[in-house]
């Protein structure tokens, strides 16, 4: 168990729909990412949040958002869902506050699977 | 992001070593060298990192080329539970930094 939870985990929607995957860090962790992996693209980096802040933006369509929350929990909202945004959504968390050492080794759940019909 | 390139697959018996390559001949000076694996239905996870110097911990062995433009994973005893997707990944200074995943190494491991 890596401490980080996502739900739910499976969804099955219809395209057009929109949905909200939830991300719960890691006690005290502040940084949080999200990826996508389909079959065909492996795991791409979507966005990450530090404390409140995006910190990084990758491969995230504008059909996308993110948010992360004063309580560190992230939602990733996702809009006028497509065929093609199948796939299982992680998240991890890393950068636990006021360790004096971290790797900033990422902790990732064990991801949400979204099916679009 | 500087690019790491590993080889698609690997096999190896059970209870024998296995040496994972990674290339990543464009590494930067202030670059670390991370690995994760994918088991199966699960999320990534952290197995081992390091900058220079080979390092060791209970899951594994890192071996860095003195001209830092490749390392090796090593498992000294295979399970058939590390067989999973092993990711070589190169990731700046900063422990907020991202991971950007290639498509690493699928490992195969039989009885």
């Amino acid at each position: 168990d890596s401490g980080v939870t996502q739900t739910p985990k499976h969804l099955i929607t219809a395209t057009g729909q929109r949905v909200t995957l939830r991300c719960s860090p890691r006690s005290g962790d502040l940084s949080v990412y999200w990826y996508q992996q389909s079959l065909d693209q492996g795991l791409q980096f979507l966005i990450q949040y530090y404390n409140g802040e995006e910190r990084a933006k990758g491969n995230i369509l504008e059909r996308f958002s993110a948010q992360q929350f004063p309580d560190l929990h992230s939602e990733l909202n996702l809009s006028s869902l497509e065929l093609g945004d199948s796939a299982l959504y992680f998240c991890a968390s890393s950068v636990e506050g006021g360790r004096a050492v971290d790797t900033g080794e990422l902790f990732f759940g064990e991801g949400s699977r979204l099916t679009v019909l | 992001d500087a690019k790491t390139t590993q080889p698609n697959s690997m096999e190896s018996n059970e209870e024998e070593p296995v040496h994972l390559p990674c290339n990543h001949s464009t590494i930067s000076g202030t670059d670390y060298i991370h690995w994760y694996r994918q088991l199966p239905s699960q999320g990534p996870e952290y197995v081992i990192h390091g900058l220079t110097s080979n390092v060791n911990n209970r899951m594994a062995s890192l071996a860095i080329a003195e001209d830092r433009k490749s390392s090796t994973l090593i498992l000294h005893r295979a399970t058939l539970r590390d067989a999973a997707v092993y990711y070589c990944i190169l990731r700046g200074f900063y422990n907020t930094d991202k991971l950007i995943f290639g498509t690493g190494t699928r490992l195969q491991v039989f009885p």
